[in-house]
């Protein structure tokens, strides 16, 4: 089964621009999607697919995929953008998902 | 718009089966080409994905669960449900149930969940 990765952790100053990224061999084949989780909260979509933002969900936030890499990227980080972020995708070889282990995103 | 809310016992004692639902308000499960989600999250990680099941009950399952896990739908009652046979205390987690749609862009697929329930903490101990 196809795994995803991602940097367990990320730091940006406010205001600046940050990327998140998710490698794994399905990203070849399929777009992720990412979502974003709060302590205490269920995780929320951001991005889905080559770039779709669900309404309600900052401009600030894009997605984009080359080769075995999707990556989220936040233009103009806020204090509320911190939190984890996880990348999902369908398995290369069958019908499953799976996540990438998420990134913790700290805003200084 | 459609929300999803799960409910169950919130303690499951060890070698016991944990079944937890969770029900679609606000729109019919049976309508509009979703799938049916159930992830998991152990205390202080990652999501994990269980499984998930479509209306007509075809189901695909986590390979690391499957030899204990049954998702089932009732269409009549606009729930789908969770059963996880002989748990141990690796199984406490909060569980969430959310859907997505196949979806298509330039070629290629995509499995957006865009709508979760607020989750619910199972505890397993004696």
């Amino acid at each position: 089964s196809s795994e995803l990765t991602q940097d367990p952790a990320v730091s940006v100053a406010l205001g600046q621009t940050v990327r998140i990224t998710c490698q794994g061999d399905s990203l070849r084949n399929y777009y992720a999607s990412w979502y974003q989780q709060k302590p205490g909260q269920a995780p929320v979509l951001v991005i889905s697919g080559k770039n779709n933002r669900p309404s309600g969900i900052p401009d600030r936030f894009s997605g984009s995929s080359s080769g075995n890499t999707a990556s989220l990227t936040i233009t103009g980080a806020q204090a509320e953008d911190e939190a984890d972020y996880y990348c999902n995708c369908r398995d290369n070889s069958d019908n499953h998902l799976v996540f990438g282990g998420g990134t913790k995103l700290t805003v200084l | 718009q459609v929300q999803l809310q799960e409910s169950g016992p919130g303690l499951v004692k060890p070698s016991q089966t944990l079944s937890l639902t969770c029900t679609v308000s606000g729109g019919s499960i049976s309508s509009g080409g979703y799938y049916w989600n159930w992830i998991r999250q152990h205390p202080g990680k990652g999501l994990e994905w269980i499984g998930y099941i479509y209306h007509s009950g075809s189901t695909y399952y986590n390979p690391s669960l499957k030899s204990r896990l049954s998702i089932s739908v009732d269409t009549s009652k606009n729930h789908f449900s969770l059963k996880l046979s002989s748990v141990t205390a690796a199984d406490t987690a909060v569980y969430y149930c959310a859907r997505f749609k196949q979806q298509l862009q330039d070629t290629r697929y995509y499995y957006a969940m865009d709508v979760w329930g607020q989750g619910t903490t199972v505890t397993v101990s004696s």
